[in-house]
């Protein structure tokens, strides 16, 4: 199965910008792996942020956005708070083997 | 209100089965996709397992392939996860989701220790 990968930790100001990645083993990440971005804190379930490359729900804040980035799925967080200190995972689909997940980013707001 | 409730974790010994269920509300069970997710103790999520709506579909990761099994029971809108052989490894918060990811619920721990 492939592997996707993500900066292990990032550290953003209070109001900063900062940008996750997203790659894949199998070469660039494009629309058709379906990108999504989930949002974790301790103690609870996932909850999604992103799907499909830029698209947000409802409960999704306007200062999160996706694209894609030089070959990868990339998560933007523009004017970060401090409840937005969490780990954030991202998924891709595969033919075959439906979904994997990356390892995850633990952001750290400071 | 879609509502996921994951039951049947807890503390079982390596080589021996557990019976995961996830019993689901408030959406037509029937016409969605559903997954299994899990993530160990400190670490990050790991899909396991999908199964299409009529069941016709089905995948496993790597990792659970030859051991665990997913069903589904439409007339009772319930997900099921049969895993068998259980390892060390396998111990973890079971998620189940329903396909596009948007509702999750909230885990059932599988403990496999001696």
């Amino acid at each position: 199965q492939a592997v996707v990968t993500q900066e292990p930790s990032l550290t953003v100001s209070p109001g900063g910008t900062v940008t996750l990645t997203c790659g894949s083993s199998t070469g660039a990440v494009t629309s058709g792996h379906y990108p999504y971005w989930f949002q974790q804190k301790p103690g609870q379930a996932p909850r999604t942020l992103i799907y499909d490359t830029s698209n947000k729900h409802s409960w999704t804040p306007a200062r999160f956005s996706g694209s894609l980035l030089g070959g990868k799925a990339a998560l933007t967080l523009s004017g970060a708070q401090p409840e937005d200190e969490a780990e954030y995972y991202c998924l891709l689909s595969y033919s075959g083997a439906p979904w994997v997940f990356g390892g995850g980013t633990k952001l750290t707001v400071l | 209100e879609v509502q996921l409730v994951e039951s049947g974790g807890g503390l079982v010994q390596p080589g021996g089965s557990l019976r995961l269920s996830c019993a689901a509300s408030g959406f037509t069970f029937s016409s969605y996709s559903m997954n299994w997710v899990r993530q160990a103790p400190g670490k990050g999520l790991e899909w396991v397992s999908y199964i299409s709506s009529s069941s016709s579909t089905i995948y496993y990761a790597d990792s659970v392939k030859g051991r665990f099994t997913i069903s589904r029971d439409n007339a009772k809108n319930s997900l099921y996860l049969q895993m068998n052989s259980l390892r060390d490894e396998d111990t973890a918060v079971y998620y189940c989701a329903r396909d596009g990811w948007r509702y999750w619920g909230q885990g059932t721990l599988v403990t496999v220790s001696s």
